[in-house]
């Protein structure tokens, strides 16, 4: 399984965009890239999928370079509410279906 | 709308007396997750099914145990607890391994 290395924590102020980048050099053809946050004493909850290219939905962007070794993941205009822990993964129906969690990058957004 | 459902929220349970959790699904998903989080720390997979197969992580200790009797259930046994078993235990679904879906957890405190 690819392994995936994102910052320990970041700093930002409310109405500003985030880009929050993840590293993962053995990516395999097959996989995935899935960030997911997570709020205290909640489970994590999906954000956003890719595999190449640009992806965007109504709360995020993901960008993947063609190599794919690295992903970002964009959040426009932030908010006190985006305050929360953000969890890059890497895979699919690879290894029977594990999924391995990185450190995560805990965001604060400040007033 | 609960989509994956874990009972109890909250678990106090003695050390070294057996407790289990369950985690319900009205996705229909095939595969089903559960993963150990402690404090500050990211989620750790314990085991996952995939339909029926069950798939344990080499470094889940023997005092986990896991039963599938349908698409819908799952539940976590843990024969006999220690201290270090205190966390928060999270259940998640997905679909040939597309984003999973977490349950609110079932925070559990061993006495």
């Amino acid at each position: 399984l690819a392994k995936t290395t994102q910052p320990i924590s970041m700093d930002s102020y409310e109405g500003q965009e985030v880009n929050i980048t993840c590293s993962h050099n053995n990516i395999a053809t097959n996989d995935y890239i899935t960030w997911y946050q997570q709020f205290p004493s909640q489970g994590p909850r999906f954000i956003i999928q890719g595999y190449k290219t640009k992806v965007t939905n109504e709360v995020a962007s993901l960008f993947i370079p063609a190599d794919r070794k690295s992903s970002t993941l964009s959040l426009p205009r932030v908010s006190l509410s985006d305050t929360a822990v953000y969890y890059c993964l890497v895979g699919f129906d690879t290894g029977g279906f594990k999924t391995i969690f990185g450190a995560g990058t805990r965001l604060f957004v400040k007033a | 709308d609960a989509m994956v459902i874990q009972n109890p929220r909250y678990q106090v349970t003695q050390f070294g007396k057996p407790v289990t959790l369950s985690c319900s699904q009205t996705l229909n998903h095939n595969v089903m997750y559960w993963y150990q989080q402690k404090s500050s720390q990211a989620p750790k997979l314990l085991f996952h099914y995939y339909d029926k197969d069950f798939n344990n992580e080499a470094d889940t200790p023997d005092n986990f145990q896991s039963r599938r009797p349908n698409t819908s259930f799952c539940f976590l046994d843990i024969r006999s607890p220690g201290l270090g078993d205190a966390a928060m235990y999270l259940c998640a679904t997905s679909y040939r391994g597309y984003e999973q879906y977490f349950g609110p957890g079932t925070r559990l405190t061993v006495t």
